[in-house]
């Protein structure tokens, strides 16, 4: 099982609707939870830090359920823009730290 | 602003030869990280470091070293190119082991 799983999608999706993410990680030393986006030949770029109190960015909201071990990204009012791979990226902390990176989810919104 | 940089930005060598990727960024962070990205495996640690002369290995280190020689820079070389080792290869840096992580813009190495 991989450390961290996401579902590679793709995920096709008309402007304005709500999208929503998973990615699930199995280890309870995982720390640090964040969203990145990957643009085509591009940089990974942060998108969201993941509080376990949840959180909101415009559009987008994270969520973190360490009962589950799971994290989300809900993105409501799709744009075009938003057309990208998301990232789930974990750190954990088992006496030192790791960085694991999910494999992507893949979003494509249409006109 | 504060940076991130990378270079070069395009890259095509042979087999065999030694290539040194460079990595530089300005926020002053002491945790510096390289990573591959390969269609199929998404981004694997290379090296990474928390500190002036601090080097570490990541899952797939063979072939790589880097060394950090002052906070700003973490330049990784390729002691004798292969052809496995044709990738995007994207620097990071956070000001700590838990906190998020700034990307370069890559470097695409091609090797023949």
């Amino acid at each position: 099982r991989k450390e961290v799983e996401q579902d590679p999608g793709p995920f096709n999706v008309p402007e304005g609707a709500t999208v929503a993410f998973n990615c699930t990680y199995s280890n309870s030393a995982s720390q640090s939870f964040f969203w990145y986006r990957q643009d085509c030949r591009k940089e990974p770029k942060l998108l969201m830090s993941v509080y376990s109190s949840g959180n909101e960015d415009g559009r987008f909201t994270a969520q973190l359920n360490r009962a589950s071990q799971y994290i989300s990204l809900l993105i409501r009012d799709s744009k075009l823009s938003d057309s990208a791979t998301y990232l789930c990226v974990v750190i954990l902390n088992t006496g030192g730290f790791k960085t694991i990176f999910g494999a992507g989810t893949r979003l494509f919104v249409k006109a | 602003d504060a940076e991130i940089t990378q270079s070069p930005r395009h890259k095509i060598t042979e087999t065999g030869r030694q290539v040194t990727l460079a990595c530089h960024q300005t926020w002053n962070h002491n945790n510096m990280f390289w990573y591959r990205q390969d269609l199929g495996h998404g981004l694997r640690l290379i090296h990474y470091s928390y500190g002036v002369h601090d080097t570490n290995k990541g899952e797939v280190s063979d072939g790589y070293s880097v060394s950090r020689s002052n906070t700003e820079d973490l330049p990784l070389t390729l002691e004798s190119a292969a052809s496995s080792q044709t990738s995007v290869y994207f620097c990071a840096s956070s000001v700590g082991p838990s906190r998020e992580q700034y990307f370069g813009p890559g470097t695409r190495l091609t090797v023949t």
